[in-house]
């Protein structure tokens, strides 16, 4: 069982927006603000989307946007594409195993 | 370029022992960790461990503590992930990953290693 939760899939028309909420505790998400989230499309290795809660690494679309408060963090992917769609996997510092992973969500563009 | 590439994927018997290698180029390997994530199939991502090849400080994460090894050659910037008995359970992917140590960024990811049991 995955240390941070997350909604097993969420789903969205092209042009719409989607938040994808990640809940863990005060010993990871509510304690430290290195969240980053991932995006694994089938056979591929993940992608880094977002990180220290809120950064975007160079090239990756101003569409995706992360959040936190309190124990939740969350990624919001506006203006929905048909390339969107994948896995989701959000991730946060913790200092007794030094990385925890969420459960994943599965976006489907429908 | 900063690259990992790891070794290709293996078929072992329940039992047999493995050592599998995720090799660091374009960037200076010993300024950075490198962590192993295993993916079985259908499933999500786990965090396996982490070392930091400069000096082989190796953390692992409760739940595969004692269950793998984690080892790093700084001379040919290569990690390692061994097992000295594979059960069937141990089928997945496994990724090596790039790290900071008190970071959730995982900038450069390897293109992974599919083990197979059976």
């Amino acid at each position: 069982q995955s240390a941070l939760t997350l909604p097993a899939s969420v789903s969205g028309s092209p042009g719409q927006s989607i938040t994808i909420s990640c809940t863990g505790t005060s010993s990871d998400v509510g304690g430290y603000n290195y969240v980053s989230w991932y995006q694994q499309h089938p056979g591929k290795a993940p992608k880094l989307m977002i990180y220290d809660v809120s950064h975007r690494p160079l090239g990756v679309s101003n569409r995706f946007s992360g959040s936190k408060s309190g124990n939740t963090a969350s990624l919001t992917i506006s203006g929905l594409q048909a390339e969107d769609e994948a896995h989701y996997y959000c991730s946060s510092y913790s200092a007794s195993s030094t990385l925890e992973f969420g459960g994943g969500t599965k976006l489907t563009v429908l | 370029e900063v690259q990992l590439e790891q070794s290709g994927a293996e078929v072992k018997k329940p039992g047999e022992s493995l050592k599998i290698s995720c090799k660091g180029s374009g960037y200076i390997f010993t300024s950075y960790w490198i962590g192993w994530v295993r993916q079985m199939p259908g499933k999500g991502l786990e965090w396996m461990g982490i070392i930091y090849p400069a000096d082989s400080d190796t953390r692992y994460s409760p739940s595969f503590q004692g269950q793998v090894t984690i080892s790093a050659d700084k001379s040919i910037s290569t990690a390692f992930l061994q097992w000295n008995s594979l059960k069937a359970s141990d089928t997945a992917m496994y990724y090596c990953a790039r790290k900071r140590l008190i970071s959730a960024r995982i900038d450069y990811w390897g293109q992974g290693t599919l083990v197979t049991v059976s």
